[in-house]
């Protein structure tokens, strides 16, 4: 069956550190792969996408690679703030009649102390 | 741009009764719209994918009698739990395409979702 794995369901950092976040994935072939934010008791906010044929994107502090060999992506914040304290979730896009669909992963719990 | 609402934020209701909500793209139209749902601690689960004016495709597993789904316009869908049951309480959180790009979705701020 599929399944999308983050690596831990929390992590905590300090304060100018940078926060490197796993997504792991088996049996599929995703046409694109996508990292949200979410804040507790809210909808996930878009943060980065990244195709099968890329290999890295880059946002500001936010660093996206996408391994379609490891079948792994890796969400990097760089010069960590409080602010960015949140869950972070990976979500595999289906390909072909499942094109649009989104699968999310649990989520890493993001926390950045001062 | 690209705001999704959704309305009510929070319901609460007793077990048997029906509970609408309702996800509203505000500054676009939205093709397709999506409904997940989140248990606590929990990943967001695609319940179904609607497209206007055509009947809902329902995700493995998800009850399409119970969830049902309407998605009337180009800016409207709605979710009705029918008969809900306190196992159906939950976040449900609805997405909308960026008019027609199916690699962008925007989310609503999600119905929290408790019955008793």
């Amino acid at each position: 069956s599929q399944k999308i794995e983050q690596n831990s369901e929390a992590l905590n950092i300090q304060e100018g550190k940078t926060a490197t976040l796993t997504c792991n994935y088996t049996n599929y072939s995703p046409a694109y792969l996508q990292w949200y934010r979410q804040d507790p008791g809210r909808g996930p906010v878009f943060l980065l996408l990244i195709r099968e044929n890329e290999k890295e994107k880059r946002k500001e502090r936010l660093k996206v690679t996408f391994d379609t060999t490891l079948k792994q992506s890796l969400f990097h914040i760089t010069a960590s703030q409080p602010a960015d304290s949140a869950t972070y979730l990976c979500a595999l896009a289906g390909g072909g009649s499942t094109l649009g669909r989104l699968y999310f992963g649990r989520g890493t719990q993001l926390t950045v102390w001062p | 741009g690209a705001v999704v609402s959704q309305h009510p934020s929070r319901v609460i209701c007793k077990s048997g009764t029906s509970v609408k909500i309702e996800c509203r793209s505000l500054d676009f139209q939205a093709t397709t719209m999506f409904w997940y749902r989140q248990f606590p601690k929990q990943s967001l689960m695609l319940m179904a994918t609607s497209n206007e004016g055509s009947k809902a495709t329902y995700e493995q597993g998800v009850e399409k009698d119970k969830f049902l789904i309407n998605h009337a316009s180009l800016t409207l869908s709605t979710l009705t739990v029918t008969s809900a049951h306190p196992e159906d309480s939950s976040f449900y959180i609805c997405s909308a395409d960026g008019q027609g790009r199916t690699d962008t979705q925007y989310f609503g701020p999600g119905t929290r979702l408790t019955v008793l």
